[in-house]
């Protein structure tokens, strides 16, 4: 089955540039989606089709994407992007849909 | 806005079934897929399947099919998502999210609040 790699946590202080990578065979191919994860609430997402943006995500919050990894980054990270972080994505054929593990953001 | 609310949270035996809501405003109901996605305990995201609202159609990932059937009800906007045969392993968190799709891919956004099931003797 197919599968998405992400660091289990990763750390910075308040105002440091965050990255939190995902790798997957497939990405090449397919886009990384990345949804942030409060404690205790539902996710939310906040990058799509690998660097776009929704509406009512900070601008400090981007991603990119070259060969079988994409990033998320988030530049002048706060205490309150502390959150698990979760790529998501399919396999080449789009017929698994697969999260990654998640990555814990610690911003202190 | 775009709303999915989800029933309350429940507790139930092994060998028992659960059937969880999610009700929708804010958007047109048959013109976005609804998925289903859950999450054990201190454990990472895992998808169950998706449900078309428009024609009833269904997709299971294939660790749960034979145990999972995705249903819909039109009048009310709002589907729904019944697990059987449960076991302490299925104690999780389960999600309802539209489907967004777009250039052939899709993605989940909003998402309800979740729904927290509990299997326990």
């Amino acid at each position: 089955s197919y599968e998405l790699t992400q660091p289990p946590s990763v750390s910075v202080s308040p105002g440091q540039t965050a990255r939190i990578t995902c790798s997957g065979d497939a990405l090449p191919k397919k886009f990384a989606y990345w949804y942030q994860q409060k404690s205790g609430q539902a996710p939310v997402l906040v990058i799509y089709e690998d660097s776009r943006r929704p509406s009512g995500i900070p601008e400090r919050f981007s991603g990119s994407s070259s060969g079988t990894m994409a990033t998320l980054t988030i530049s002048g990270a706060q205490v309150e992007d502390e959150a698990d972080y979760y790529c998501y994505s399919t396999d080449s054929n789009g017929d698994h849909r697969v999260f990654g593990g998640g990555t814990k953001l610690t911003v202190l | 806005q775009v709303q999915l609310v989800q029933s309350g949270a429940e507790v139930k035996k092994p060998g028992a079934s659960v059937k969880v809501s999610c009700k929708t405003s804010g958007y047109m109901f048959i013109g976005y897929f609804v998925h289903w996605v859950r999450q054990a305990p201190g454990q990472g995201l895992e998808w169950m399947g998706w449900i078309n609202p428009n024609s009833g159609g269904t997709n299971y990932a294939q660790r749960f099919q034979g145990r999972v059937t995705m249903t819909r009800d039109t009048s009310i906007s709002t589907s729904y998502m019944e697990l059987s045969g449960l076991t302490p392993d299925d104690t999780a968190v389960y999600y309802c999210a539209r489907d967004i799709n777009n250039n052939n891919e899709d993605w989940f956004d909003p998402w309800g609040q979740g729904t927290l099931v509990t299997v326990s003797s």
